[in-house]
This record gives C-alpha cells, sequence and structure tokens, in this order.
C-alpha cells in the first residue's frame, strides 16, 4: 500500500538553528507531496509541495526536494526561529490512474520545539 | 472571507448520545473531506464528497455518516457516539478531487466519556 514515514519527534532546537526533518514515502505510482504545517491550536494549511522527481518546493524559508531515487521529500530551515514551532506533516497525493488516487494520505507528524 | 469554518470548537458526549458537527467553506470549492486526527497517528480520512450531491467512504468511516447539504456545507454524524471517537475532527476543502492543496478549518475537540 501507500504509506508516508516521518521521523518521531518531538524536535527540539535553539533559535536560527538548522532544521531537517525527514520523512520518505512509499507509493505506486508517482505521488505528488507536501508538506503541511499546523500551529497549536490551528488546522493544518499548505506550507509547500512538489508535483514531480527533482521539483523544490519553497516557502517562508522551508525547503524539500522531490527525490524519487530514494522516495524521500526531507523538510529543510536554515535558521528557525521561535515562530516555527508547530507540528509539521509530509503528506502524499496519487495522480489519476493509480491506485489509491486523489485520497491525501499523511504521515504521522513530527513537533518541532524551538526555545529562545 | 472566512475560508473553513466549524463548529462546535469543543464537544463532551456521553457514550450512545449523537450529535453532528457543522462545516462550512466559503471559497466555492467543489470537494469537501472530514478528517479525525489522532496522537502518532497524522490525520486520516472519514469520509468525503468530491463533489456536491456526492459522498464516498475513506480509511475510516464506521461509526460516521455525512450529509453534503449544498456546495458550501457538509455535516459529520455521529449517530452513537463511542469513547473510540474521542478526537479532533478537522473538515477541509479544495477546488476539485483529487487535488492536493486542501483548506482545513480550525477542528473539533471531541471527548466522548
Amino acid at each position: 500500500g501507500n504509506s508516508v514515514t516521518q521521523m518521531e519527534g518531538p524536535v527540539t532546537l535553539s533559535e536560527e538553528a538548522f532544521l531537517t526533518i525527514n520523512c520518505t514515502y512509499t507509493a505506486t505510482g508517482y505521488p505528488s507531496l507536501f508538506w503541511y504545517v499546523q500551529y497549536p491550536g490551528e488546522g493544518l494549511q499548505l506550507l509547500l509541495k512538489a508535483t514531480k522527481a527533482d521539483d523544490k518546493g519553497s516557502n517562508k524559508g522551508f525547503e524539500a526536494t522531490y527525490r524519487k531515487e530514494t522516495t524521500s521529500f526531507h523538510l529543510e530551515k536554515g535558521s528557525v526561529q521561535v515562530s516555527d514551532s508547530a507540528v509539521y506533516f509530509c503528506a502524499l497525493i496519487l495522480t489519476i490512474g493509480a491506485d489509491s488516487w486523489g485520497k491525501l494520505q499523511f504521515g504521522a507528524g513530527t513537533q518541532v520545539v524551538v526555545t529562545p | 472571507n472566512a475560508g473553513v469554518t466549524q463548529t462546535p470548537k469543543f464537544q463532551v458526549l456521553k457514550t450512545g448520545q449523537s450529535m453532528t458537527l457543522q462545516c462550512a467553506q466559503d471559497m466555492n470549492h467543489n470537494s469537501m473531506y472530514w478528517y479525525r486526527q489522532d496522537p502518532g497517528m497524522g490525520l486520516r480520512l472519514i469520509y468525503y464528497s468530491a463533489s456536491e450531491g456526492t459522498t464516498d467512504k475513506g480509511e475510516v468511516p464506521n461509526g460516521y455518516n455525512v450529509s453534503r447539504l449544498n456546495k458550501r456545507e457538509f455535516s459529520l454524524r455521529l449517530e452513537s457516539a463511542a469513547p473510540s471517537q474521542t478526537s479532533v475532527y478537522f473538515c477541509a476543502s479544495s477546488e476539485e478531487w483529487g487535488v492536493g492543496t486542501q483548506y482545513f478549518g480550525p477542528g473539533t475537540r471531541l471527548l466522548v466519556l
């Protein structure tokens, strides 16, 4: 089946540190990949996405590159702020024609805590 | 432009009670979704409505029913609540079915005693 695996949290960092959250996937077909972020007490919001191999998604200083050869979509940010404290979800969606197409499938989420 | 709104924000039920969670979106989106979020399990799809007039089961539909009332509104009903349904419920919408960019509401926290 299709699945998304993320590194377990919490990940605790100091302000201005480098952040990496690992995400790997298993999918039949060629998925589009996403990172969603959930700030405390809120719903999820899209952070970035990539729709094909070697695409790089970026937003708010975060980046992730779609690596087909390693089936990965790791999230990175060079210098985190306290306001980046949140839960980050990696997700995939399969395009038409693939098994279970059209349904967004999420990883378990990784909590990130940034301290001053 | 409120986006996706959900009511109530928080609810406590006793086992066996029923309730309906309401969701509305003002973005003229065709597709709407209900998810539940449990610790360590990410979000799991309960039901979805690919377009007005259609509904389909997701990954964890047992114990739930849905109604796509019109293009804007999509409700989730628990007919006989069970402690296993204690969770945070999120409604989401997207322009079309099969699009990974979804817009989420703020969630409803449900506790079943």
